[in-house]
C-alpha cells in the first residue's frame, strides 16, 4: 500500500505544550502535505514539503522530512484547545501527482 | 471565492433510491476530487476528474457515477446504494501546478450519507 502510516494514532497533551505527530510512507514521493480536521467536517491544507527540502516552518507548525528513512514528523507547538482535531499527513508520488494518498491519521485532543 | 461548496450536507437515502452530490467551485481549478470516509478512518481516493475528463478511477462499484459538467462543478450519482456506502463523501478542488509538482487540494465540508 502507498498509504502513510501515522504514529501514535491518538494523543492527548495539556494546553501549552507541544505535539508531534510521525507520518512514514513506502515509495518515493514528489512532496509530503499535512492536513488538519476537525471533527466530521471537510480536511484543511496546513503545509508542505518538497522532497528535497527537509525542514520548514508555518507559524507554530514545524515539519521535517527525512528522505531516506521515508519518514516527516509534524511539530505543533505551544498548543491550544483549538488545536483538537486529526491530523493527516498526504503523499503525492512520483509519476502520479494527480493522486494523493492520506495517511491513518493522528488524532490530537488538547486538554484547556 | 475560496470555497469549494457540496450539497447536500446530510442525504438519508434507501436502497433503491436515486440521488445525486454536488460540489461546486469558483477558484478556478482544473482538477476535481472526489474521496470517501469512513468514520475515523482515512479519505479514501475515488475519482479525479482533470480538465473536465476523468483521470483516475480508483476501481469504484458502478453504483458510484461521477459528472463533470464544466470546470467548476462535480457531481457524484448514486444509484442502488448499499448500507456499508455510508460515509462523509468530501469533494476537493486543485490547481495542478506541474512545473512544481505541488498539489494542495481545497476541500469542501462534505456530504454525510446514510443508507438504509
Amino acid at each position: 500500500s502507498q498509504q502513510g502510516e501515522e504514529d501514535p494514532q491518538a494523543l492527548s497533551i495539556q494546553e501549552g505544550e507541544n505535539a508531534t505527530m510521525n507520518c512514514s510512507y513506502k515509495t518515493s514521493i514528489n512532496n509530503l502535505q499535512w492536513y488538519r480536521q476537525n471533527s466530521g467536517r471537510g480536511l484543511v491544507h496546513l503545509i508542505l514539503i518538497r522532497s528535497n527540502e527537509r525542514e520548514k516552518h508555518s507559524g507554530r507548525l514545524r515539519v521535517t522530512l527525512d528522505t531516506s528513512k521515508k519518514s516527516s514528523s509534524l511539530l505543533i507547538t505551544a498548543s491550544r484547545a483549538a488545536d483538537t482535531a486529526s491530523y493527516f499527513c498526504a503523499t503525492s508520488f512520483q509519476g502520479g501527482s494527480e493522486k494523493l494518498v492520506f495517511g491513518k491519521g493522528t488524532k490530537l485532543t488538547v486538554n484547556p | 471565492d475560496t470555497e469549494v461548496t457540496q450539497t447536500p450536507k446530510h442525504l438519508v437515502m434507501g436502497m433503491t433510491n436515486k440521488k445525486s452530490l454536488k460540489c461546486e467551485q469558483h477558484m478556478g481549478h482544473r482538477a476535481m476530487y472526489w474521496y470517501k470516509q469512513k468514520a475515523k478512518k482515512p479519505p479514501e481516493l475515488m475519482f479525479v476528474y482533470s480538465y473536465e475528463k476523468l483521470s483516475i478511477n480508483e476501481s469504484v462499484p458502478s453504483r458510484f457515477s461521477p459528472e463533470c459538467p464544466n470546470s467548476s462543478l462535480l457531481n457524484l450519482h448514486l444509484h442502488a446504494l448499499q448500507p456499508e456506502d455510508s460515509a462523509l463523501y468530501l469533494c476537493a478542488s486543485s490547481q495542478m501546478t506541474w512545473s512544481t509538482g505541488a498539489n494542495v487540494l481545497t476541500f469542501g465540508a462534505g456530504s454525510r450519507l446514510t443508507v438504509l
